[in-house]
């Protein structure tokens, strides 16, 4: 089945620790992104790669770090200097043209207690 | 920056009626892409409807549609014929044109009620 993959469903962390989320997708799309939803609002950018070896910053990248060495895959790092990092983190994907449409991963929701 | 406004935190509707979600937005863009997702409490994001700002013409998927006022920024979302399984948080989305990726920017979300 072609989708999106995201692991863990749930992941706790303590303060202080850098913690990496994943994402996977096996629809041969070009474009994968990374959002946060906090209670009461939408989906914020945080970071998003066109293509392998390139990402750009979206409206809230800091304190988080990302990667892009492979085309399934773009994992995110959330660091010890994000000051609010129990949220609500979603990937997506996409094929990167004009028409493009964006598809979503089922999320992982990130405790730091 | 573009914003997406969604002025309904919840809404409420019978079985069987028709909705309509509101979503207002602000760009200087005059070519663009919006959307409506639907966030059931799964939170999966399941796309509902996408609009291309360059067609005149209201998108419509079976039982959703959408009434785009360019001009006047607006892009509402009319459920017809409402079902239990649409009970959901619904968000609205703006895209610029650009060629490649871009990331989306969102409205804060309608809750929406069925009542049986």
């Amino acid at each position: 089945d072609g989708g999106i993959t995201q692991s863990p469903k749930y992941l706790f962390r303590k303060e202080g620790q850098n913690v990496t989320l994943s994402c996977e997708q096996n629809l041969n799309h070009d474009a994968m992104y990374w959002y946060r939803q906090d209670p009461g609002q939408g989906l914020r950018l945080i970071y998003y790669s066109q293509i392998v070896n390139d990402f750009q910053k979206g409206d809230i990248a800091e304190g988080y770090s990302v990667s892009r060495e492979k085309k399934e895959s773009f994992p995110l790092t959330v660091t010890s200097a994000q000051k609010n990092p129990t949220a609500f983190y979603l990937c997506a994907s996409s094929t990167g043209g004009l028409t493009d449409t964006q598809y979503f991963g089922p999320g992982t929701r990130l405790t730091v207690l | 920056a573009q914003t997406v406004t969604q002025s309904q935190p919840e809404m409420s509707v019978q079985e069987a009626e028709t909705v309509t979600l509101s979503c207002t937005y602000d760009t200087s863009e005059s070519d663009y892409y919006l959307f409506w997702y639907k966030q059931p409490p799964s939170r999966q994001m399941i796309l509902v409807i996408r609009q291309e700002a360059y067609k005149q013409q209201n998108a419509t998927e079976n039982r959703f549609s959408v009434n785009f006022q360019k001009a006047a920024k607006s892009f509402s979302l009319k459920i017809s014929d409402s079902q239990l399984g649409d009970a959901a948080m619904y968000f609205c989305a703006y895209r610029r044109p650009l060629s490649g990726a871009d990331g989306l920017t969102f409205g804060k979300g309608t809750h929406l009620i069925i009542q049986p």
